[in-house]
This record gives structure tokens, C-alpha cells and sequence, in this order.
């Protein structure tokens, strides 16, 4: 089975910061990889699919790139509505979650 | 816009089956594109996939769960359901359905809201 591995877990930043959360898969996926954001009490939202593709609705200031087993994804300048949990997701596998706080 | 609501029972006695079902709205269940899927969260943790169905009745499980679960179509209806035999305590979660694309790169959207499910006597 394919593991999904995020870093960090946690993560503190100020508004207007540029972030990046990391996902790593434990073989070589291509670009089969999937972003989310979840907010407390709400169900996981799509914001980018196949590593790059942004959903249509989601801001511009979110982005993901890679390949392979090595996958990224960034916040241009982070917005108060920014600060939830980030999951990685590949095929039937979901990293462990990233949960970004404001500093 | 296609939308996707579970329903079912929120408290589950140990060593019952616990059964949730997925009703979807503006939009046919019956799409040769995409499958439909359950996804559980126990409470702070992650994402667990449980299964898939596609609207033929094809189904595809997660191996650590495959013994104990079934997930049905009925397009009649325009929905799907989970049976999770066997329940312990540790299947307490946040159960969601949610559409999942029947592509290369397989993604989750849309999601239902998600419904608690507590395995207590």
C-alpha cells in the first residue's frame, strides 16, 4: 500500500505569510495527488486536484506543484479564512493532515 | 449543484451493524464518470477511506475494513448506502459520502456534511 506522508503536522503563521506544506508518498505516484481544506465541524473541501489543477472556486493564492512522490502545496499570502487543516490525498490514501494556526 | 446528505442513526450499540445512507440531489447518480464513496473521521484524527460503489454496483473496499463492510446503489432512488458490521468503539467517526472522480486521479468532490455516528452501549 501506497503511505501519504505530510510535514509538518503543525504549523504557526502570521497573516500575509507565504506557506508550503509538504506531501511525500512512499512510491511513485505521477501526478496523481489531491489537496483538501477542512475547517472544524465541516466536511473536507476540494481546492486542487492532480497536483495542480485549481478547483473552480478556490482563490488564485492557492497553488500545488510536484511529481512523482514529492508534492507541494502553497499559500501565496495567507488569508484569516486560510487558517483550517490540509490533507494530501492519493487515490484511497489521505496523508495524515497539516493544521495551520495563526501566530 | 450536486449535493450529497447522509442519514442514519447517530448512536450504534457495540457488536451491531451500523447503517448509513447517502441521498444525492441535483444531479443523477447514474454517471459513467464518477463513483460514490464513504470516508470516515474519528473524532481529531484523519481521513480514512472505507469503500466505493460505482452506479453498476461495482464496489471496491478498503482492505482493513473489507470484512465488514458492504455499500449498495439504488439509482432508483438516487442513492447509496454503508453497512459496517461488527462495530466497536473504535469505529466512532465522522462518516461523509462524497463523489469521487472515476479517472487516473481519483478526487473526492462534492462532500455531504458528514454525519456522527457513536458506538456506546
Amino acid at each position: 500500500d501506497i503511505q501519504m506522508t505530510q510535514s509538518p503536522s503543525s504549523l504557526s503563521a502570521s497573516v500575509g505569510d507565504r506557506v508550503t506544506i509538504t506531501c511525500r508518498a512512499s512510491q511513485s505516484i505521477s501526478s496523481y495527488l489531491n489537496w483538501y481544506q477542512q475547517k472544524p465541524g465541516k466536511a473536507p473541501k476540494l481546492l486542487i486536484y492532480a497536483t495542480s489543477s485549481l478547483q473552480s472556486g478556490v482563490p488564485s493564492r492557492f497553488s500545488g506543484s510536484g511529481s512523482g512522490t514529492y508534492f507541494t502545496l502553497t499559500i501565496s499570502s495567507l488569508q484569516p479564512e486560510d487558517f483550517a487543516t490540509y490533507f494530501c490525498q492519493q487515490t484511497y490514501t489521505f496523508g495524515q493532515g497539516t493544521k495551520l494556526e495563526i501566530k | 449543484q450536486l449535493q450529497l446528505q447522509e442519514s442514519g442513526p447517530g448512536l450504534v450499540k457495540p457488536s451491531e451493524t451500523l447503517s448509513l445512507t447517502c441521498t444525492v440531489s441535483g444531479g443523477s447518480i447514474s454517471s459513467s464518470t464518477y463513483y460514490w464513496g464513504w470516508i470516515r473521521q474519528p473524532p481529531g484524527k484523519g481521513l480514512e477511506w472505507i469503500g466505493s460503489v460505482f452506479y453498476s454496483g461495482t464496489t471496491y473496499y478498503n482492505p482493513s475494513l473489507k470484512s465488514r463492510v458492504t455499500i449498495s446503489v439504488d439509482t432508483s432512488k438516487n442513492q447509496f448506502s454503508l453497512k459496517l458490521s461488527s462495530v466497536t468503539a473504535a469505529d466512532t467517526a465522522v462518516y461523509y459520502c462524497a463523489r469521487l472522480a472515476a479517472v487516473s486521479v481519483r478526487w473526492f468532490d462534492p462532500w455531504g456534511q458528514g454525519t456522527l455516528v457513536t458506538v456506546s452501549s
